[in-house]
């Protein structure tokens, strides 16, 4: 068990750009998550995942912002035409189906210049 | 209003002292209730985690529920320096996939 694994730690892009990140679950969770977290605030659900279906997506989630999962393993999330307002940690989580709670990676820091 | 409130802080104790950390919550519905701690850059690391009202111990770590109060704390005895984080709790429901909700965290630092 490797634990949760994101890539960038970080990412410095500006303003107009498309970014897009990686998360690699732990291997036999079949629910993926997405948070975003700004400084000084808990984190916020962004979207979920079980296997490769999309189950739900905030209303933070703009036109924007793509998730994918597409075999039910690893899971992308992509961002067009950054914002400044997009700056934040990026966090991605995972957990078995029927558990209440989830392991957290070390996130993406995004920053827009 | 919140979901989920928690103070910010910042709180500063000395080194061996009793830690108390506390969480208010609205909504009736939330089943699973977590302590995450967070190191700066860092993601939050799962502390401890009740299902419903009770009580759990895991060493120095105390959490307590109380769901007709909507209230949650964690005490941390004999706190230590690397105990010096930001300390969020956070709440999920079997409803909407235990997405789940966070109060923005309180900082802790314990002196030497």
């Amino acid at each position: 068990d490797t634990g949760v694994s994101q890539d960038p730690r970080h990412k410095i892009t500006k303003r107009g750009q498309n970014v897009t990140f990686r998360c690699d679950p732990i291997s036999e969770h079949n629910r993926l998550y997405w948070y975003r977290q700004t400084l000084g605030q808990g984190p916020e659900f962004l979207t979920y995942f079980q296997n490769e279906a999309q189950l739900e997506k905030s209303r933070l989630l703009s036109d924007r912002f793509s998730a994918e999962r597409p075999k039910g393993s690893f899971s992308t999330l992509e961002i067009q035409r950054t914002e400044q307002g997009d700056s934040a940690m990026y966090l991605c989580a995972s957990s078995l189906a029927d558990s209440g709670f989830q392991h957290f990676g070390d996130g993406t820091r995004l920053s827009i210049l | 209003q919140k979901e989920v409130e928690q103070d910010p802080g910042p709180l500063s104790v000395p080194e061996g002292a009793i830690v108390s950390l506390n969480c208010t919550y609205s909504n009736s519905a939330f089943q699973y209730f977590m302590w995450y701690r967070q190191y700066s850059r860092k993601g939050p690391e799962l502390l401890m985690y009740t299902y419903s009202s009770g009580n759990k111990e895991d060493g120095r770590f105390t959490a307590q529920v109380d769901k007709s109060s909507k209230y949650i704390s964690l005490f941390i005895r004999d706190s230590q320096p690397s105990d010096s984080a930001t300390y969020l709790c956070a709440m999920s429901a079997n409803t909407g996939g235990f997405k789940t909700i966070f109060g923005a965290g309180t900082r802790l630092f314990v002196k030497a």
